[in-house]
């Protein structure tokens, strides 16, 4: 039973870098989404997916992109990584018009 | 816009007492709310959920949680913490039925200690 499974758990970047954090699910769910989570600032809505082939923006998409091409992958592009793109970051995925599931989330450090 | 207010930033409670975690909401519809709680380290997991009828929910670990809409509520309340309790809980707004395509807001969490 893996869920939601994101890779690496941890990173530290240097300020101009680049990365992408991976996010798989085997849930056969067609919905996929990228948070962030800030200390005291609760989880905020990167980009989100509805299927193969579609995204979206959420609401802080700045700094970031991301691709859908299979059902299961859902990665997230950090270009030119700024210190304020430091933070705890969470794949989750669904079905339509159901709960949302969570991976353990990415720990990533812009220095 | 929509929002979620959790007015306590953290709270402590001895093993044993009973908790009351508060969560208020803005939203012009009915909403479906939802609290997750997020242990150290972990990823977020659902307690319970709300979508309609019966306005007290039972979740996992012993929580529930009692949507008030003349409140804008929806607390979450354990009758006896456990040391294991101890974790941030979030609670959320869906503007559908899952908080699918995008649509789910949560609040800042509430962190919670616990005693001895």
């Amino acid at each position: 039973n893996a869920g939601v499974t994101q890779t690496p758990k941890f990173r530290i970047l240097k300020i101009g870098q680049s990365m992408t954090l991976q996010c798989t699910q085997d849930m056969n769910h067609n919905y996929m989404y990228w948070y962030r989570q800030d200390p005291g600032m609760g989880l905020k809505l990167i980009y989100y997916s509805v299927g193969a082939g579609i995204t979206d923006k959420g609401e802080v998409p700045n700094g970031y992109n991301v691709s859908r091409s299979t059902t299961e992958d859902f990665p997230l592009r950090l270009e030119l990584a700024a210190p304020s793109q430091t933070s705890v970051y969470f794949c989750a995925s669904s079905r339509p018009k159901n709960i949302q599931y969570f991976g353990a989330g990415t720990r990533l450090s812009v220095l | 816009a929509q929002s979620v207010t959790q007015p306590d930033i953290h709270i402590t409670v001895s093993e044993g007492a009973s908790l009351e975690l508060r969560c208020n909401y803005s939203y012009g519809a009915t909403p479906y709310l939802f609290w997750y709680v997020q242990s150290p380290g972990q990823g977020l997991q659902l307690l319970l959920k709300y979508f309609s009828g019966d306005t007290l929910v039972q979740g996992i670990k012993g929580f529930e949680a009692e949507f008030k809409r003349s409140q804008s509520s929806f607390n979450l309340r354990k009758p006896s913490v456990h040391w294991s309790d101890a974790a941030e809980y979030f609670c959320a707004v869906g503007l559908t039925r899952g908080g699918s395509q995008g649509n789910l807001i949560f609040g800042k969490g509430t962190k919670l200690s616990v005693k001895p």
